[in-house]
């Protein structure tokens, strides 16, 4: 969809760095949702966000954070990345209103060595 | 917290064969959603059910959501090459999240 972009596409990084995956929509969409995929383990909620100022954990939220100061952008920081969380992450986003679909980035395949 | 399992992990078809996922939540559910991802690619939205007992028909796809609203089922028709990839089942949860399945992936051999 070319309304929620995701950079870098590819990330490699070192241990203990700090980097920063960032997400911008354009639909004005309320709800934003950060995830990470890894093989047999389906798609896994790492924070979300019902509005700007707004956020909360998901299932898997250590080592992450987030902020969204701005409605359209809900960046994801790895304070200091470990190798464990090489992974693809994927932005998603949603209007308000339960039954809404999610509506997904390209994704960040991050790579930590 | 809410769990949904889907099975089969993995599935490897010969093209023209069908092919069915099934998804069974913990809990029952008010509605379901399924996405589609290709390989490389990323989740897009394919269907919901809302509706007990519901089926819903997208041109070889059938999606169907049980009586109790506990489990779901997509069935492919005659696969194709073009339907290789992953299917996800989701369910809701409180705060507009979503609860997905571990997805089943699908291969298709020519």
């Amino acid at each position: 969809d070319a309304g929620i972009t995701q950079s870098p596409r590819y990330k490699i990084t070192e241990t203990g760095r700090q980097v920063t995956l960032m997400c911008h929509q354009t639909w004005s969409h309320s709800y934003m949702f950060w995830y990470r995929q890894d093989l047999g383990h389906g798609l896994r909620l790492i924070y979300y966000s019902a509005a700007a100022d707004i956020t909360d954990k998901g299932e898997v939220p250590d080592g992450y954070v987030v902020s969204r100061s701005k409605t359209e952008n809900f960046p994801l920081t790895l304070e200091s990345a470990t190798r464990s969380q090489t992974s693809v992450y994927f932005c998603a986003s949603k209007d308000s209103g339960g039954n809404q679909p999610q509506h997904f980035g390209d994704g960040t395949r991050l790579s930590i060595l | 917290g809410q769990q949904v399992m889907q099975i089969p992990q993995y599935q490897h078809v010969q093209e023209g064969e069908d092919f069915t996922t099934y998804c069974n939540s913990s809990t029952t559910l008010s509605n379901i959603q399924w996405y589609k991802q290709r390989p490389g690619g990323h989740p897009v939205f394919l269907i919901q059910l809302v509706k007990s007992g519901e089926v819903k028909k997208q041109k070889r796809l059938t999606f169907q959501f049980g009586e109790a609203k506990k489990n779901s089922s997509l069935h492919i028709t005659a696969t194709q090459t073009t339907d290789v990839g992953t299917y996800f089942c989701a369910g809701p949860e409180y705060g507009n999240k979503l609860v997905f399945g571990a997805g089943t992936i699908l291969r298709v051999k020519s």
